[in-house]
């Protein structure tokens, strides 16, 4: 089944300490999204990819950057995780061309020590 | 930008009962209106969509309206089920590039047996 696919589930990882989150999809969607969730809270918007066009929010902070290297594979990564950083990190996807609707993948919860 | 505002944010029915959430939005440009149900631990699910140019749209015992004059529009879960139990966010947008989301605070609905 076309599906989007995140890496790990969990990860735990140090204050401080670089860290980097995978997605892949293989829905042949050209539009990624990568968005923050805490507890209780809706999801925010990190960053989005158009093609290879990377669009970045107003209120991203720094620590957080990505990479697209082709369709299918977008990273997260977070330079120097700090302790607000723990969240669950969520990966979607859609097609601009197509009915645009945004499909989610399971996410990866994300503990900084 | 657009602002999408959810009530309410916690809802308990009784099983069998049915359970509505309601959404309102402030930009009318908006045309693409999508709900996702996130269980605990796992990604938002989309369950339903419409866009502006119907008024309501029906998936079993799912079902979404909206009225575009004054800019909201409901969930309705009907006869719900305790696997019905979950966190609903509402979302809107412009569907053109990007498909950018708003999302609404969430609702927690839980179905009592």
């Amino acid at each position: 089944d076309a599906m989007v696919i995140q890496n790990p589930r969990y990860q735990v990882t140090q204050f401080g300490k670089p860290v980097t989150l995978s997605c892949s999809q293989t829905l042949n969607h050209n539009v990624m999204y990568w968005y923050q969730q805490k507890s209780s809270q809706a999801p925010k918007l990190l960053f989005h990819y158009y093609d290879k066009d990377f669009n970045n929010e107003a209120d991203t902070p720094d620590n957080f950057q990505s990479r697209r290297p082709n369709t299918s594979f977008c990273f997260l990564d977070i330079r120097s995780p700090g302790l607000g950083d723990a969240a669950m990190y969520l990966c979607a996807t859609s097609s601009s061309n197509g009915h645009n609707e945004q499909f989610f993948g399971p996410g990866t919860r994300l503990t900084v020590l | 930008g657009e602002n999408v505002e959810q009530h309410p944010s916690t809802l308990s029915v009784q099983e069998g009962d049915s359970a509505v959430i309601k959404c309102t939005y402030s930009d009318s440009a908006s045309n693409y209106f999508p709900w996702y149900k996130q269980e605990l631990g796992k990604g938002p699910q989309l369950i339903i969509d419409i866009r502006s140019n119907v008024g309501e749209k029906k998936d079993q015992r799912i079902a979404v309206t909206l009225n575009k004059t004054a800019k909201h529009f409901s969930l309705h879960i009907t006869e719900t089920q305790p696997e019905d139990s979950a966190v609903y966010f509402c979302a809107a947008s412009a569907l053109y590039g990007n498909n950018r989301l708003a999302f609404g605070k969430g609702n927690q609905v839980v179905v009592i047996p």
